[in-house]
């Protein structure tokens, strides 16, 4: 168990429909990271936060949207959705930015779009 | 971030050690090399990271070469859980902090 935990484990939701998947990251962790895998694609970097502001954008969608709470869980906002959204979605945290740090990653949450 | 070449696929006996290459010639001085591994669809699971010198944790070594580009992940008594996905990642320094994933090696542990 990393102590990353994600919800929900499985969705499945139509095309065109919006979804929120939220990570709680390890107690003590200031560093949020969406990463999506799909079958074609491999492990894609989304976004990092830290601290609740942005630090780094990868290939997100613009339908895509994320946030860090003061409380510092994340949520993963997908709207519009497609078929080509299926994917694992993993949320990883770290303790701090810079190098030297591991980051530890949840168990993900499955989407799939119908 | 320096990109990485890892073998495809490797199959090692159980109880054996485990020996997976990286090769990383674009290395930077300040970047650290780091291990996962992802077991089927879980999430990534981190190994090892160093930056020079030879590194050892519960899971496993981790072997740098003095020039830096190359590294090889010691998985010292093999079982069948390793079996799995292993990604070998150089980190860039401050200010990029995302790891970049290659497409990995897949290490299958025979019986």
């Amino acid at each position: 168990d990393s102590g990353v935990t994600q919800t929900p484990k499985h969705l499945i939701t139509a095309t065109g429909q919006r979804v929120t998947l939220r990570c709680s990251p390890r107690s003590g962790d200031l560093s949020v990271y969406w990463y999506q895998q799909s079958l074609d694609q491999g492990l894609q970097f989304l976004i990092h936060y830290y601290n609740g502001e942005e630090r780094a954008k990868g290939n997100i969608l613009e339908r895509f949207s994320a946030q860090q709470f003061p409380d510092l869980h994340s949520e993963l906002n997908l709207s519009s959705l497609e078929l080509g959204d299926s994917a694992l979605y993993f949320c990883a945290s770290s303790i701090r930015t810079g190098m030297n740090t591991e980051a530890f990653f949840g168990q993900g949450t499955r989407l799939t779009v119908v | 971030d320096a990109k990485t070449t890892q073998p495809p696929s490797m199959d090692c006996a159980e109880g054996r050690a485990a020996n997976l290459p990286c090769n990383h010639s674009t290395i930077s001085g300040n970047e650290y090399v780091y291990w996962y591994r992802q077991i089927h669809s879980q999430g990534p699971q981190y190994i090892i990271h160093g930056l020079k010198n030879n590194e050892t944790n519960e899971m496993a070594s981790l072997i740098i070469t003095e020039d830096r580009k190359s590294s090889t992940l010691i998985l010292p008594h093999a079982t069948l859980r390793d079996t799995a996905v292993y990604y070998c990642i150089v980190r860039a320094n401050f200010g990029n902090e995302k790891l970049t994933f290659g497409t990995g090696t897949r290490l299958t542990i025979i019986p």
